[in-house]
């Protein structure tokens, strides 16, 4: 097992635009998570799906953030009209009781 | 609201030195996670304890689960440079795996 990976491991991009992130969870684990961390600061959650199922949004997931797992598997978080104060560390993980972190992806906005 | 308060928040300590960091809330919490967190990676996950009371040993590393599930604390004995990082707790509330609640860590730095 190769652990929770996630792509890409660094972006940067400007004001305004969309990015999007991929997480592939440990393959026997049906739950997958989201979570934000600031310089500074812990983790905080955003959202996670049970199988393909989104079961929780944080309110830190305005309408411009939208997450999906389609087939249970990989997931996606999309981040629309990007803000300066998007930049963070954005953490996938997965688990069945356990949480267990992927690298994260460090999104800059400029 | 920090529901999950970390003290202290910084220790710089010489190698072979021994420490303790708290994780301390007025929530009960139906589990309680260790994570350690290298600068740039995401948190590698340490230990969980469930009951209260528990005492987890993890070669040098020595976790407690408080009596009544709302307290934790980290013992680490004879630090050695390797150990440097930042010592993140979280927390379970609901029970079964859902949103965990993180403190805001405890940075560790062990100079040789």
């Amino acid at each position: 097992d190769t652990g929770v990976s996630q792509n890409p491991r660094h972006k940067i991009t400007k004001r305004g635009q969309n990015v999007t992130f991929r997480c592939d969870p440990i393959s026997e684990h049906n739950r997958l998570y989201w979570y934000r961390q600031t310089l500074g600061q812990g983790p905080e959650f955003l959202t996670y799906f049970q199988n393909e199922a989104q079961l929780e949004k944080s309110r830190l997931l305005s309408d411009r953030f939208s997450a999906e797992r389609p087939k249970g598997s990989f997931s996606t978080l999309e981040i629309q009209r990007t803000e300066q104060g998007d930049s963070a560390m954005y953490l996938c993980a997965s688990g069945n009781y356990e949480q267990y972190f992927g690298p994260g992806t460090r999104l800059t906005v400029t | 609201t920090q529901l999950l308060e970390q003290s202290p928040q910084f220790l710089s300590i010489q190698e072979g030195e021994n420490l303790t960091v708290y994780c301390n809330s007025s929530s009960v919490f139906s589990s309680l996670q260790w994570y350690r967190q290298e600068p740039g990676e995401g948190p590698v996950l340490l230990v969980t304890v469930v009951t209260g009371g528990e005492v987890k040993k993890l070669k040098r590393l020595t976790f407690q689960f408080g009596d009544a599930r709302k307290d934790s604390s980290l013992h680490i004995t004879a630090a050695q440079p390797g150990d440097t990082g930042l010592y993140l707790c979280a927390g379970d509330t609901q029970g079964g795996s859902e949103k965990l609640v993180f403190g805001k860590g405890m940075k560790l730095t062990v100079n040789p």
